[in-house]
């Protein structure tokens, strides 16, 4: 079965300071992969999507990068965390190819930028 | 450029009614769409999708929904709802089969009352 993990769970970071969070996914070679974030009580935002490793896509800028240093791990990071970071970020994969968009959620990290 | 929108964001029903959550989609050519589910401060879950063929399809946990291209709907239905049923809903659509091009609507928040 697949297993998506990510962390940290929750953090409380100041502004200007960097974040770093992860992704990993068990049982499924070459996934697609995605992040996503989320205001609280709002709708999900798409930040990166990744089809294999090395190749990230940008689908929103709010000064965030993303990685994918293993076909299993995907990195979401920042040098400089803004208050508008805060949120709840959400790390998704589906099958490659014509998976008809079904995407599978890890349980997300929640992040307040103070 | 494909658009969701979910007209209630809040919906209270109590335990046992049937419930329906609304989604409609503005977008010209054949069209993916699909439910989540989001309970509270989780990841979210896949409930169901459709892209051709039957327009009712059945999910988990007895939610169905059905897909009318003339009315650019894809509404979600329970016969029954359980205490367990409470979370937000969330209608995606998509213009091509790969993930990368989901797009959410804001959610329905569904309370279910004992």
């Amino acid at each position: 079965a697949q297993t998506i993990h990510q962390w940290p769970v929750a953090e409380i970071k100041a502004v200007g300071s960097p974040l770093s969070l992860g992704c990993t996914i068990k049982g499924k070679s070459s996934p697609n992969l995605y992040w996503y974030w989320q205001a609280t009580g709002g709708t999900l935002q798409q930040l990166f999507y990744s089809i294999t490793v090395g190749q990230v896509e940008s689908v929103v800028q709010l000064n965030l990068s993303a990685s994918r240093p293993k076909d299993d791990q995907f990195i979401l990071s920042t040098e400089k965390l803004l208050l508008s970071h805060s949120g709840f970020y959400l790390c998704a994969w589906s099958l490659r190819g014509n998976s008809g968009n079904t995407l599978y959620f890890g349980e997300g990290s929640r992040l307040i930028v103070v | 450029t494909q658009t969701v929108s979910q007209s209630d964001a809040h919906v209270t029903v109590f335990e046992g009614d049937s419930v329906e959550l609304r989604c409609n989609y503005s977008y010209g050519g054949s069209i993916y769409l699909s439910w989540y589910i989001q309970h509270h401060g989780r990841g979210l879950q896949f409930l169901l999708k459709y892209y051709s063929g039957n327009p009712v399809v059945q999910g988990v946990n007895g939610f169905e929904a059905e897909f009318s291209k003339s009315d650019s709907s894809f509404h979600l239905r329970k016969a029954s709802v359980h205490w367990s049923d409470s979370a937000v809903y969330f209608c995606a659509v998509s213009a091509n089969s790969a993930g990368n091009k989901l797009t959410f609507g804001i959610g329905t928040r569904v309370l279910v009352r004992p």
